[in-house]
Parts: C-alpha cells; structure tokens; sequence
C-alpha cells in the first residue's frame, strides 16, 4: 500500500502571498494516479487537480500542480481569501483503491 | 445539474446496524463506478467502498471488510451502504462520491461528492 505523506502540516500565509504545498508518495507512482482535493470547514471535499497536473475547471489558473515519481507539488499562487482550506492529496491504486494524504491546513496569517 | 445527495446516517449503538443512501441526479447513472468515503471528527478522508457501474464489482478497505456491504439500484439511480457490528471508531460522516469512470480500476479520481450523512456510534 502506497503511504501519501503531506508536509507541512499547517501552513500559515497571508493573501496575496504564493503557497507551496508537499505531497510524498512512500514509492515512486505513475503521475495518472495523483489528484489533489480541496475542503472548506463543514464541505465536501473538491476534486482540484488530476493527472498530477491537470487543473478542475472549477479552480482558477492560480493553482497549479506539478512534481513526478515520489514528490508532487501544489501550487497556489496569489492567495484570494477563499482559497484558506485543507488540502488533500489523493493516490488512485488497487488495494485500497484511493489512498489520501494527510491533509495540509493552509490558514490566514 | 450533477448531485449526490446522501442521508440515512445517524446515531446507532455499538454493534448496531444502519443503511446510508445516496441518490444520484443528473447523469448517467450506470455510466459510473461510486464509493463511499468517511471522515472521522477532525481527521482527514478515508476511502471505505466502491462499486462498479453495472453493480459487478465491488472494494473495500480492510477496515470494514466484512462488516459493510455496499450495493445499487441502477433503476433507482442509488447507491447504498449497509453498516453492521458498528463499533465506535466507525464515527464519522460519510461521503458518497462518484468515480470518473465506469470500472474501479480505471475510476481514478472522485469528481463529484455528496454534502455527507454523519453516523455516530455510542451507547
């Protein structure tokens, strides 16, 4: 089972300002299989990218997604207020078949 | 409009038994695998079951193996997940969630989620 490991935990910035956020894969994975999920308090989670880097129509090109093998980023740049939220990232396999990561807390400074 | 709406949650006792629902609208229904993911209080997101569009094939995390059941009404556009032996850590609120494709295996990501039905375990 592929382990997902997020980092930081709580990220604290202020808007207007670019966010960096990490997702560590436990082995090197296909990038098909990377997805990244965003959840506001008391909402279901947002399909945000897919493909590693394949950006929702919903999201505005602010955000974005890259990395490859075990490291995968996201990107959001220009902080709007609504963008403070949990960010998941996701991994697609076959037992389980979804695998998430932790979650990072991006919080207004 | 694309909608999962989930309900049936509740509070149960340890042990117990309840069936969530989630009523699918405005696609087509058989065209897509579903699941069935759970949040406990504060913590993140974990998968717990799949099923296929036909109904054929079905997934489950370890931690629920033989305890949770899901199925579909395909003429109903429902996908259910029939909760028994509930036990305390089972309490969490409970996605249903809409896979991009028709199979488990090619369903990579969940684009569409239900609002949530919270299921409370205690005595």
């Amino acid at each position: 089972e592929i382990v997902l490991t997020q980092s930081p935990g709580t990220l604290s910035l202020s808007p207007g300002e670019s966010a960096t956020l990490s997702c560590r894969a436990s082995q090197s994975i296909n990038n098909y299989h990377l997805a990244w999920y965003q959840q506001k308090p008391g909402q279901a989670p947002r399909l945000l990218i897919f493909g590693a880097s394949s950006r929702t129509t919903a999201f505005p090109d602010r955000f974005s997604g890259g990395g490859s093998g075990t490291d995968f980023t996201l990107t959001i740049s220009r902080l709007e207020p609504e963008d403070f939220a949990v960010y998941y990232c996701q991994h697609s396999g076959t037992s389980p078949l979804y695998t998430f990561g932790q979650g990072t807390k991006l919080q207004i400074k | 409009e694309v909608q999962l709406l989930d309900s049936g949650g509740g509070l149960v006792q340890p042990g117990g038994s309840l069936r969530l629902s989630c009523a699918a609208s405005g696609f087509t229904f058989t065209t897509y695998a579903m699941n069935w993911v759970r949040q406990a209080p504060g913590e993140g997101l974990e998968w717990v079951s799949g099923i296929s569009g036909s109904g054929d094939d079905t997934a489950y995390a370890e931690s629920v193996k033989g305890r949770l059941t899901i199925s579909r009404d395909n003429s109903k556009n429902t996908v259910y997940l029939q909760m028994s032996s509930l036990r305390a850590d089972d309490t969490a609120v409970y996605y249903c969630a809409r896979g991009s494709g028709t199979f488990l295996t090619t369903s990579r990501v969940l684009d569409v989620w239900g609002r949530g039905t919270l299921v409370t375990v205690s005595s």
